[in-house]
């Protein structure tokens, strides 16, 4: 049972474009979402996060909007750039354990 | 300087072996996991480690066994190797009360 659903399962943007991820969870216990990248052949690697009590948080091009009403987190990736292409995981978690969407692969067209 | 290692990168072997993959790392963090990441890329918590005690045990078949002989390191050992085994495996680590913040680059477990 997925605890985090995520939409969608690919987009394509391009460059300069605005890349846009949506994740929904029904747990209300889930008090830190982050957000993982992915390279091919790599790990993932936190890319932002976020706490319930803020409904936005900007770091550079990322930026999380959070809706604790609707249960409903994104990820918007402004001026999206080829290296911007991967696949992008949102997670929630209770405490330590993390349960991670299905992901999105992202591709910038040049 | 690799934060989290995993040693094999690629691990391919015959249905019903036993094999291990070990994990290092050196962020000083107290908490490791491993996690399954399947075909479609899903990722799925296995177990976690903190200071050597087991903290997290999925649901996962009892011939996959975690060692943590200290908090920089977590081995996996797999017992009678299944098909369905095959995925990529990855270590990571944390502070406690945090979740994973580092992951290793995987292990690709492929079983003829």
């Amino acid at each position: 049972q997925q605890q985090v659903k995520q939409s969608p399962q690919s987009l394509i943007v391009q460059k300069g474009g605005i890349s846009i991820i949506n994740c929904a969870y029904e747990n209300t216990a889930f008090d830190y979402f982050p957000w993982y990248q992915q390279f091919p052949g790599k790990g993932p690697a936190l890319l932002i996060a976020i706490r319930p009590d803020v409904s936005e948080k900007k770091e550079g091009r990322f930026t999380i909007s959070f809706n604790k009403s609707a249960k409903q987190f994104s990820l918007h990736i402004m001026d999206s750039q080829p290296g911007d292409s991967a696949t992008y995981f949102c997670a929630a978690s209770d405490d330590y354990k993390l349960s991670f969407g299905a992901g999105t692969t992202v591709t910038v067209r040049a | 300087d690799t934060a989290v290692s995993q040693t094999p990168k690629y691990l391919v072997t015959q249905m019903g072996n036993d094999k291990s993959i070990k994990c290092e790392q050196n962020l000083g963090h107290d908490t490791m996991y491993w996690y399954k990441q399947d075909s479609k890329k899903f990722l799925k918590i296995m177990f976690s480690y903190n200071n050597k005690e087991l903290i997290i045990n999925e649901t996962v078949p009892n011939r996959f066994s975690p060692k943590s002989p200290d908090k920089a390191h977590l081995n996996l050992h797999i017992n009678s190797l299944e098909l369905g085994d095959s995925a990529v495996y990855f270590c990571a680590s944390s502070l406690r009360g945090s979740p994973p913040q580092h992951f290793g680059d995987g292990t690709r477990l492929s079983i003829l």
